[in-house]
């Protein structure tokens, strides 16, 4: 069946270093999404990549959407505090209306 | 915040006691989701309502029951539910989209459920 998988499940930074999480799907995608679950909370829409081979920037967050389709990168340089909590990628369910299929997370974690 | 609330924000229950979950969406969105996110999982849709209907139901136990009277509110009831099933109970609304193309999600804020 369709399945999204996202690496890495948790990945531990200095403040000031650089994160990556990378999301790989089995089919072709239309589009993919990207939230944000800080602790306590709950996933927040980040942005959507819709073309092949897309590049999004949100200040110090790069998003990419590979030239298949099938995988996606969400990049963050400088990491702050404010940037702890899961990272999701999402994308639509083929042949389902409506329906997300998302990835694991991978956590983002501040060393002390 | 976002549009979405959702009623209890904590609600902690006996296996035998009969509870309900609400939600509300505020974004004039035509679709709505019930998300169980448990420790170290991903998010498992539950279900789906498209303009009060129900489209999907991702063999969910028949201990949770879905009840959608219009496109802005949704509600969860739960009865004679396992300790198993303590988690945090996300709902989302997105807007009508094209199949395929699955337009974002709006997450309410969640329930945390404990079931003792």
């Amino acid at each position: 069946g369709q399945q999204v998988m996202q690496i890495p499940q948790y990945q531990h930074v200095q403040e000031g270093e650089d994160f990556t999480t990378y999301c790989n799907s089995s089919t072709t995608l239309s589009n993919i999404q990207w939230y944000k679950q800080r602790p306590g909370g709950h996933p927040v829409f980040l942005i959507q990549l819709v073309k092949s081979g897309e590049v999004k920037k949100q200040k110090r967050l790069t998003f990419q959407f590979g030239e298949a389709k099938k995988n996606s990168s969400l990049h963050i340089t400088a990491t702050q505090t404010t940037d702890v909590g899961t990272y999701f990628c999402a994308g639509p369910v083929r042949d389902s209306n409506y329906q997300l299929i998302w990835g694991a997370g991978t956590k983002l974690i501040i060393k002390p | 915040e976002t549009g979405v609330t959702q009623t209890p924000r904590h609600l902690v229950m006996g296996m035998t006691n009969k509870k309900s979950l609400k939600c509300e969406q505020h974004l004039g969105h035509n679709a709505m989701y019930w998300y169980k996110q448990s420790a170290k999982k991903p998010l498992e849709l539950m279900f789906v309502y498209n303009f009060k209907e129900q489209t999907e139901n991702n063999s969910v136990p028949s201990r949770f029951s879905p009840e959608c009277p219009n496109s802005s509110h949704l509600f969860l009831h739960l009865h004679t539910l396992q300790p198993e099933d303590s988690a945090l109970y996300l709902c989302a609304s997105s807007q009508d989209s094209t199949r395929d193309r699955g337009n974002e999600q709006f997450f309410g804020p969640g329930t945390r459920l404990t079931v003792l």
